[in-house]
């Protein structure tokens, strides 16, 4: 069956410019993730949607990220004015939802950002 | 202190060695364990889960030790393929969000 995924899946950007990345989780997950992955790096927790409640964003480096899920579905992860220590590959993952059996995550590949 | 830490390796062994991994975490509250494999420049993709009565499946084996807040990954006759990055998650709810928490990860290498 299909699995998550993101498009696109390289993006190389100006420093300044506003970019938009894009999540399709797998069908009948109602909890998505992102995450960003530096060079090297672990894993960094960005936003947290469930269901049609609130998103945690509490991940979030700056105001210059925000993220939209529209129900259970798509979601776009967007950066505005991007700054070159924004580059990195920027992972979704979805998951069944709540309880501990359920939140098996399945990642997406990835859209490696490049701001130059 | 990092809410979950990992020895970064390398882990470098050969061929059919035994190896393991611990992780170890600091939030009491930790319900949900997990271990992943990464590979290089790919996504993490789960490995096992981990239960309280520890689990095997073929050769890995995870264990759970509440007590002193710490999770161990053995791996038996380690394979060529086995070489990735191996990420540990720990996941508590607070409140009902569950917000997984990645470790840095533990580099395996093993070679002929």
């Amino acid at each position: 069956g299909a699995g998550v995924s993101q498009s696109p899946s390289n993006k190389v950007t100006e420093k300044g410019k506003d970019v938009e990345l894009r999540c399709d989780p797998i069908s009948g997950h109602t909890a998505l993730y992102w995450y960003r992955q530096r060079l090297g790096q672990g894993l960094e927790f960005l936003i947290y949607f469930q269901g049609n409640s609130a998103p945690d964003k509490s991940g979030l480096p700056s105001d210059r990220f925000s993220a939209e899920r529209t129900g259970e579905s798509v979601s776009t992860l967007t950066i505005q004015r991007t700054q070159q220590e924004d580059s990195a590959v920027y992972l979704c993952a979805s998951s069944l939802g709540y309880g501990t059996i359920n939140n098996e995550q399945f990642f997406g590949p990835g859209t490696r950002l490049t701001v130059l | 202190r990092k809410e979950v830490e990992q020895d970064p390796g390398p882990f470098n062994v050969p061929e059919g060695a035994t190896v393991a991994f611990n992780c170890t975490y600091s939030n009491s509250a930790s319900q949900s364990f997990f271990w992943y494999r990464q590979d290089c420049r790919k996504e993490p993709k789960l490995l096992m889960s981990v239960y309280s009565s520890g689990n095997e499946d073929g050769r890995f084996t995870a264990q759970l030790n509440r007590a002193s807040q710490y999770i161990s990954l053995l791996i038996r006759d380690s394979k060529l393929s086995d070489s990735a990055t191996y990420l540990c998650v720990v996941t508590a709810d607070p409140g009902g969000s569950y917000i997984p928490t990645f470790g840095r990860g533990t580099s395996l290498i093993v070679h002929p």
